[in-house]
């Protein structure tokens, strides 16, 4: 069955530092893969879109990695701040794929 | 200012009533979504609609029902027979396609008096 899956474990890290998420697929070829942030009671917010013949995107502090061989996506945010904590989804999408969301990954940063 | 807007923010749903969740954009997209959320849990969906008049079942449409008359709406009806309706549900737009951002409303938290 296909499967989407981020580290259901919170990521604590100090300001300053750089965050790396990680999101694994199986059972898909998406065309494309998105991040969103989402805050407590609210909805997700679009942050990246890579597709499937991109290796790398980059958005301010932001960057997406897409490797189709190993069906892994990692997204960094560089000097991170307190303002950054929140949870990060990722989703596949493209061709006959209807947008799938992973569980997400919190993300705490302490100052 | 183009968006999504749901409503209400919070919904209380009494035993054997059925009550609906609305859900309205005006970015003239096609795609519409509905998603479930649950604590600590990923968004699962229920129902979505690629035109006006069509709508297909998600991974987790019993309980639920949907109309999609219009192009701006995209109503959600929570049903007697969804007997563990409380979560948080989310509307969703998208361009043309699977390929495009979403654009999400703000949600809704539906509870179980």
């Amino acid at each position: 069955s296909q499967k989407i899956e981020q580290n259901s474990e919170a990521l604590n890290i100090q300001e300053g530092k750089t965050a790396t998420l990680t999101c694994n697929y199986t059972n898909y070829s998406p065309a494309y893969l998105q991040w969103y942030r989402q805050d407590p009671g609210r909805g997700p917010v679009f942050l990246l879109l890579i597709r499937e013949n991109e290796k790398e995107k980059r958005k301010e502090r932001l960057k997406v990695t897409f490797d189709t061989t190993l069906k892994q996506s990692l997204f960094h945010i560089t000097a991170s701040q307190p303002a950054d904590s929140a949870t990060y989804l990722c989703a596949l999408s493209g061709g006959s794929y209807i947008p799938t969301f992973g569980r997400g990954t919190s993300l705490i940063v302490h100052p | 200012d183009g968006g999504i807007t749901q409503s209400p923010k919070y919904l209380f749903r009494k035993e054997g009533q059925n009550v609906t969740l609305s859900c309205e954009q005006n970015l003239n997209h096609d795609a519409m979504y509905w998603y479930r959320q649950d604590p600590g849990q990923g968004l699962r969906l229920i129902y979505y609609s690629q035109i006006v008049n069509d709508f297909q079942k998600g991974d987790i449409a019993e309980g639920y029902s949907v109309s999609r008359e219009k192009k701006e709406s995209f109503p959600l009806t929570v049903t007697s027979a969804q007997k563990n309706p409380t979560a948080f549900y989310l509307c969703a737009s998208q361009g043309t396609g699977f390929v495009e951002k979403l654009f999400f409303g703000s949600g809704t938290q539906l509870s179980v008096l």
